[in-house]
């Protein structure tokens, strides 16, 4: 399949570590977000979601939080395995516009 | 329940010719979108259809066109294609669209020649 994004940032860890992710989000506006995972040759993967009434939500293994003040979310990952390698998109919404507008994303190397 | 699914998955054409891709979304899913996928742009977003209506439309040429069917299969079309029209062309449903998950199908790879 393609490879994603030759030039995204990347951010190496060792299994069993703790991962954060990053993405800084464009519109104030934005009422909706989604973290995605992407393996090589396959389609985003929906990962968690979070609603702009809320700072933080938790999922298996997995916390985004939201801070509105600065537009930052983030993707926390516990005990990170191989099998999390691969890129993280996170993707914001406003209500009324049908459409997503997505990160450059992050490739996660998982070192064992 | 099956998933999203996109046909065919790799496609090669030449420039001038136009191309059709199809996506079927996941049963009780009204709404479709497409992005297109570069390792320049990131995913950019194409349009969005509810109901065999376009609801938004991203900023690229007219030379990108889509519909939408009763059953909400959806297609969309390139036509006099361009090298910069290679990409990974991905569909997503949803119930309907704007504030709910989005779920991706593995996405036609386009190559123009």
């Amino acid at each position: 399949g393609e490879s994603v994004g030759l030039h995204l940032p990347t951010l190496s860890v060792q299994e069993g570590d703790n991962s954060i992710i990053n993405c800084a989000y464009s519109n104030s506006a934005s009422d909706y977000f989604i973290w995605y995972k992407q393996e090589s040759g396959k389609g985003p993967q929906f990962i968690i979601d979070i609603r702009s009434n809320m700072d933080k939500r938790q999922g298996q293994r997995v916390t985004v939080l939201l801070n509105k003040t600065v537009k930052h979310l983030s993707l926390q990952i516990a005990a990170t395995q191989p099998g999390d390698s691969a890129v993280y998109f996170c993707a914001e919404n406003t209500s009324g516009t049908y459409k997503y507008i997505f990160g450059t994303g992050t490739r996660l190397k998982v070192l064992a | 329940k099956a998933g999203v699914t996109q046909t065919p998955r790799y496609l090669i054409k030449t420039r001038g010719q136009q191309v059709t891709l199809s996506c079927s979304p996941i049963s009780g899913h009204r709404s479709v979108s497409w992005y297109q996928q570069t390792p320049g742009q990131g995913l950019q977003f194409l349009f969005e259809y509810f109901s065999e209506t376009q609801r938004n439309k991203g900023n690229f040429p007219g030379r990108f066109s889509g519909r939408q069917f009763s059953n909400s299969r959806s297609e969309m079309n390139v036509s006099t294609l361009e090298l910069g029209d290679s990409a990974l062309y991905l569909c997503a449903s949803s119930l309907a669209s704007g504030g709910e998950k989005l779920f991706f199908g593995s996405g036609t790879q386009l190559s123009v020649l």
